[in-house]
This record gives C-alpha cells, structure tokens and sequence, in this order.
C-alpha cells in the first residue's frame, strides 16, 4: 500500500471512446504528477499540479487532458486516442516540489489502445 | 541538461550473489538522487536516497552513496533474493527551486534460485 491508489488497473479502449483515469492520495500531499511509462523508454513526465495549480505540461498532446479537482483527487481524461498512447500510466505525489522529496508512485493504469 | 546513465540489463544473478548496479548522472546544480523499484504489474517505490554528496542510503539490504567526485550512484546489495527481481530506476532532482525528477531508463535484475 503505497498511498497513491490508481483506478482503474487495466483498460481497453477504442479510438474513438472517452475514458477517464483517476488517482487519489492519502498522504497529505500537495503536489501531484502523471507519467508515462511505455516500454524501452524512460519515464515521461506529462503534466505537474502544485496546489490544484498545473505548474507543468510537458508538450503533451491535447488529447490527454488532465483535472485536479483538489490536492488528493487527480485525473486524465482521455479522447481519440491513438495506438502509441498505449502505455503504463502512473500516477505520483510528493510533500511540495523541493528537491529532496521523494514522489510516492501508484501502481499505475495499464492502457490499450485498440 | 541533466541526465541519468544506468547499466543496460537484464542482469542475471544467482541467489546470494553480490549485486551491483551502476548509474551516473549530469547536472546543472545540486541534485538530490534516488533509486526506485519497480516489481512486475506495480508502480515505482521508492528504495533508497540521498540528498547531498557522501551520503549513503539504505534500505532492505540495499545501499547506494552518493559520490560526487564521480557523479554516481550505484546501487548495491551483498546477497540478493529471488524476490529481489524487479526493474530498478535511478533519478536525481535539482534541489533548487521546482525541478523535474529524471530517471534513467531503468535496469532488470532476474535473481534465480
């Protein structure tokens, strides 16, 4: 139990659908964060949210569009996917944005792209 | 820019065996630097860090020591388990300001009986 709880594990999604992913902390954290994680690859940051405020969007395309509702709710929304957006989706949070803080990881959304 | 240089994998060892794995890094100021671990069909955990040069960190038999000197950070345990397979990130953030965690590409261990 890391602290960070990702839903859902696994999803399978056409194209043309609208999906959502959802994090949520219960750590107390302030900052939150998605990645990307596709294989042979490092890990990608996307988006950043400090505060509820999105501090960070790393040239993602508008396709991913993220929502921060408050500091412990975190969401993708995803539409018109395509098939190189399949990937491991991880969610992270971190007490601030200070250097030595470590980001607690949630097991992420394994996504398929159909 | 900063950046983060880890071993290509896998790398297979025997239980009991010594493991080693390497990781360097750049950067443009002073970096805190982390290993995390990621066991299969789960997120990245954090294992171990240290925040500034000459420290050492540990945890669950693992330790790494941050080497300025060299800008490494290799990750070592002196008797691996068969539960210790798992991919193994390193990263490192700049502690000034707000800063991107950047890992490296991350390194297979396979640990058999």
């Amino acid at each position: 139990e890391t602290g960070v709880t990702q839903t859902p594990r696994h999803l399978v999604m056409g194209m043309t659908n609208k999906k959502s992913l959802k994090c949520e902390q219960h750590l107390g954290h302030n900052a939150m964060y998605w990645y990307k994680q596709s294989a042979k690859k490092p890990l990608e940051l996307m988006f950043v949210y400090n505060f509820k405020e999105q501090t960070e969007n790393n040239s993602v395309p508008s396709r991913f569009s993220p929502e921060c509702p408050n500091s412990s709710h975190l969401f993708l929304h995803l539409h018109t996917l395509q098939p190189e957006d399949s990937a491991l989706y991880l969610c992270a949070s971190s007490q601030g944005q200070e250097g030595n803080q470590p980001q607690h990881f949630g097991d992420g959304t394994r996504l398929s792209i159909l | 820019g900063n950046s983060v240089t880890q071993m290509e994998g896998p790398v297979t060892l025997s239980e009991e065996a010594f493991l080693t794995i390497n990781c360097t890094y750049t950067a443009t100021g002073y970096p805190s630097l982390f290993w995390y671990v990621q066991y299969p069909g789960e997120g990245l955990q954090l294992l171990l860090k240290a925040t500034k040069a000459d420290d050492k960190g540990s945890n669950k038999g693992f330790e790494a020591t941050y080497r300025k000197e060299t800008t490494s950070f290799h990750l070592e345990k002196g008797s691996v388990q068969v539960s210790d397979s798992a991919v193994y990130f390193c990263a490192l953030r700049l502690n000034t300001g707000f800063q991107k965690l950047v890992f490296g590409t991350g390194t297979r261990l396979l640990v058999s009986p």
